[in-house]
C-alpha cells in the first residue's frame, strides 16, 4: 500500500523560529505538495514539486520556503514561525498529473 | 484558473442515494476532475476521477455532462460512516506549472 509519512503529527513552536516539517512519499511519486487547512478556508496550496530540486510556487507560499533534494522527500520551512501559520499542514504526492493524490495524515502545528 | 462551487453541506438519511454537484465554468481541455473524501484529523483521500460522462467504481460514481463545466459525485447507499466532508478537485497543466484548486468542501452528514 502506498504511504506519504509526515514526521510529526503534533509541534508546537515559538514565534520566532525555525520550522521544518519533513514528509516523505515511498511510492517514486514525481510530484509532491504542501497544503495548509484551516477552517472555513479549505485547503490552500502553498508550494508543489515536480521533479528533484525544482518548486513552485502555490496560491499562498508567503513566510514558507521548501526543499527537495531527493526524490522520495519533500520538506516545508517556515523560516520564522509566526502566530498565522498556526494550522494543520498536509503533505501529498501524486505519480504524476492527472492522477490522483495520496495525502499524508498532517501536521497540527501551533506557533505560541 | 478554474475555480470550483460546492453547497457547503448536506444532509441525508442512511440508506439513500447522495448526489453532490461541483461546478468549474472555466475547466479547460485538458483538466481532470477529481474528488476526495476528508474525516476529521486526517489528510483527503482520493474517491474518484473523471474526465467526461460517467465513471464509477466500487464507492462512487462520477457524472461529468458534455460541456464538462459541472460534475456530480453520487454515493450510493450511504451509511453514518460516509460522514465526512467532500472536496471536488479541478487539476490545471500549463507547461511545467500546475495549478490546484480545491473547492470549498461539502459537508456531507449522514443521518440515521
Amino acid at each position: 500500500d502506498v504511504k506519504v509519512t509526515q514526521s510529526s503529527r503534533y509541534l508546537v513552536k515559538r514565534t520566532g523560529e525555525k520550522v521544518f516539517l519533513e514528509c516523505v512519499q515511498d511510492m517514486d511519486h514525481e510530484n509532491m505538495f504542501w497544503y495548509r487547512q484551516d477552517p472555513g478556508l479549505g485547503l490552500r496550496l502553498i508550494y508543489f514539486s515536480y521533479d528533484v530540486k525544482m518548486k513552485e510556487k502555490g496560491d499562498i507560499p508567503e513566510g514558507y520556503s521548501v526543499s527537495r533534494e531527493k526524490k522520495e522527500r519533500f520538506s516545508l520551512i517556515l523560516e520564522s514561525a509566526s502566530t498565522n501559520q498556526t494550522s494543520m499542514y498536509l503533505c501529498a504526492s501524486q505519480e504524476a498529473t492527472n492522477y490522483g493524490y495520496t495525502f499524508g495524515s498532517g501536521t497540527r502545528l501551533t506557533v505560541v | 484558473l478554474a475555480k470550483t462551487t460546492q453547497p457547503i453541506s448536506m444532509d441525508s438519511y442512511e440508506g439513500q442515494e447522495v448526489n453532490i454537484t461541483c461546478s468549474h465554468n472555466n475547466i479547460a481541455t485538458n483538466d481532470y476532475i477529481t474528488w476526495y473524501q476528508q474525516f476529521p484529523s486526517q489528510g483527503p483521500r482520493f474517491i474518484i476521477q473523471g474526465y467526461k460522462t460517467k465513471v464509477t467504481n466500487e464507492v462512487a460514481s462520477l457524472f461529468i455532462p458534455a460541456d464538462r463545466k459541472s460534475s456530480t459525485l453520487s454515493l450510493p447507499r450511504v451509511s453514518l460512516s460516509d460522514t465526512a466532508v467532500y472536496y471536488c478537485l479541478v487539476e490545471q497543466s500549463s507547461g511545467s506549472a500546475r495549478q490546484l484548486t480545491f473547492g470549498s468542501g461539502t459537508q456531507l452528514t449522514v443521518l440515521p
